[in-house]
């Protein structure tokens, strides 16, 4: 039964676009996080929320916007994407910060 | 800039060996570090953490930690072939909510 639902499973898009990525936790953690991992790059850590406030940001492309509208709630919003952006998207939570982090299944996005 | 170094980056051990993974923070403010599991295809799984100077062991699997030099290693005895799979450090600040992960240790146990 997972306790971080991530959507979709996988995702297919083409250059140019557009996409969300969805992330709901149900361990009533306080924190949330977005990882990215590619066989170019290992696991690699995006942001940081904490109740519901963005508390970190290591992405440097803007065209990665996180959204919460909901404390257990944390999407990612991709635009323009390039072939680059291809990696599986992790979100994560933990109860605090620096505490233990769970990962969701993931979303594998290919750009093509 | 928070990094960690992990070594090997690949280890072949036989059914029964020991398997020994190292990991060092560039970083010399980290406070924690944790040591997760991921098998192929699915999301890394927290196998312990450590947090001050000695060694925590549970079950098979031990974790030691040096924080002068910012050093960690866990050790699995008696290695299964279900242990096979990315062995990922992580660490981080008290001061901020990132936690960095190195790139990982591929670990193989051979039948």
């Amino acid at each position: 039964d997972p306790k971080i639902i991530q959507k979709p499973k996988y995702l297919v898009a083409v250059t140019g676009s557009e996409k969300i990525l969805i992330c709901e936790q149900y361990l009533g953690h306080n924190a949330m996080y977005w990882y990215r991992q590619s066989a170019k790059k290992p696991l690699e850590f995006m942001f940081s929320y904490s109740y519901q406030k963005l508390m970190d940001n290591q992405t440097a492309s803007s065209r990665f916007q996180p959204q919460s509208s909901k404390k257990n709630h944390l999407d990612l919003q991709i635009t323009a994407l390039k072939p680059d952006d291809s990696a599986t998207y992790f979100c994560a939570s933990s109860q605090e910060p620096n505490t233990e982090v769970f990962f969701g299944k993931g979303t594998r996005l290919t750009v093509v | 800039q928070q990094k960690v170094q992990q070594s090997p980056e690949s280890l072949i051990v036989p059914e029964g060996g020991m398997a020994s993974l190292n990991c060092t923070s560039s970083d010399r403010n980290v406070d924690y570090f944790w040591w997760y599991r991921q098998h192929s295809g699915k999301s890394p799984k927290m196998l312990m953490s450590i947090f001050s100077n000695g060694e925590k062991e549970e079950g098979r699997f031990t974790v030691h930690l040096n924080k002068a030099s910012l050093h960690t290693s866990l050790h699995i005895r008696d290695s299964q072939p279900s242990d096979s799979a990315l062995y990922l450090c992580a660490a981080s600040r008290n001061s901020n909510n990132r936690i960095f992960f190195g790139d990982g240790t591929q670990l193989v146990v051979k039948p």
